[in-house]
């Protein structure tokens, strides 16, 4: 039982390269969640899935484009990476009273 | 403008020393969590608090949520090098979605 998984691990890219970075869990939640997190402001919410085939804005979507491929994936597209969005991106599942389960995260290097 | 603050950003003290981190906010929250991140890791949620006034422990720590459901606490008694990390605050405000805190670093020196 895994939970919330992510790849890669670690990536660097140019600007202007694309690269999707991959979530899965096996809690069987319909919700999934994207977030970045960047030093002195927390993490902020990118992009939702309430449900298979549903996607939302966050607060930071601009630049990225999610895929809910199925209940258990869920992925996130950067078509052209900006050193703007070097970060660590997080994948979360929901629990009771709003709270979140992360994957282990992805660390981008955008030069 | 982060919907919630916490304070203070940074923290280094001596095992054994007692410390306190504060998340507070103008907004009214219908539950706060409390997170603690360790380096290369995803956030992992300690507690969850749901009730003006509650207060709840966990072994050493002791969280505290605001009468108001404004704000929160975290104290650590007697602090060890194994509670060195990042803690975040994090709460829903009504029916919006989870925001979080920039975080508190909390350094514990052996």
């Amino acid at each position: 039982n895994a939970g919330v998984t992510q790849t890669p691990k670690f990536q660097v890219l140019k600007t202007g390269q694309s690269m999707t970075l991959q979530c899965a869990q096996d809690m069987n939640h319909n919700s999934m969640y994207w977030y970045r997190q960047d030093p002195g402001m927390g993490l902020r919410l990118i992009y939702y899935s309430a449900s298979e085939g549903t996607t939302d804005k966050g607060e930071v979507p601009n630049g990225y484009n999610v895929s809910r491929l199925n209940k258990r994936e869920f992925s996130l597209r950067l078509e052209s990476a900006a050193p703007s969005q070097t970060s660590v991106y997080f994948c979360a599942v929901p629990g009771g009273y709003n709270e979140q389960f992360f994957g282990p995260g992805t660390r981008l290097t955008v030069l | 403008t982060q919907l919630l603050e916490q304070s203070p950003q940074f923290l280094s003290i001596q095992e054994g020393e007692n410390l306190t981190v504060y998340c507070n906010s103008s907004s009214v929250f219908s539950s706060l969590q409390w997170y603690r991140q360790e380096p290369g890791e995803g956030p992992v949620l300690l507690v969850t608090v749901v009730t003006g006034g509650e207060v709840k422990k966990l072994k050493r720590l002791t969280f505290q949520f605001g009468d108001a459901r404004k704000d929160s606490s975290l104290h650590i008694t007697a602090a060890q090098p194994g509670d060195t990390g990042l803690y975040l605050c994090a709460g829903t405000p009504n029916d919006y979605k989870l925001s979080f805190g920039a975080g508190t670093t909390v350094t514990v020196r052996a």
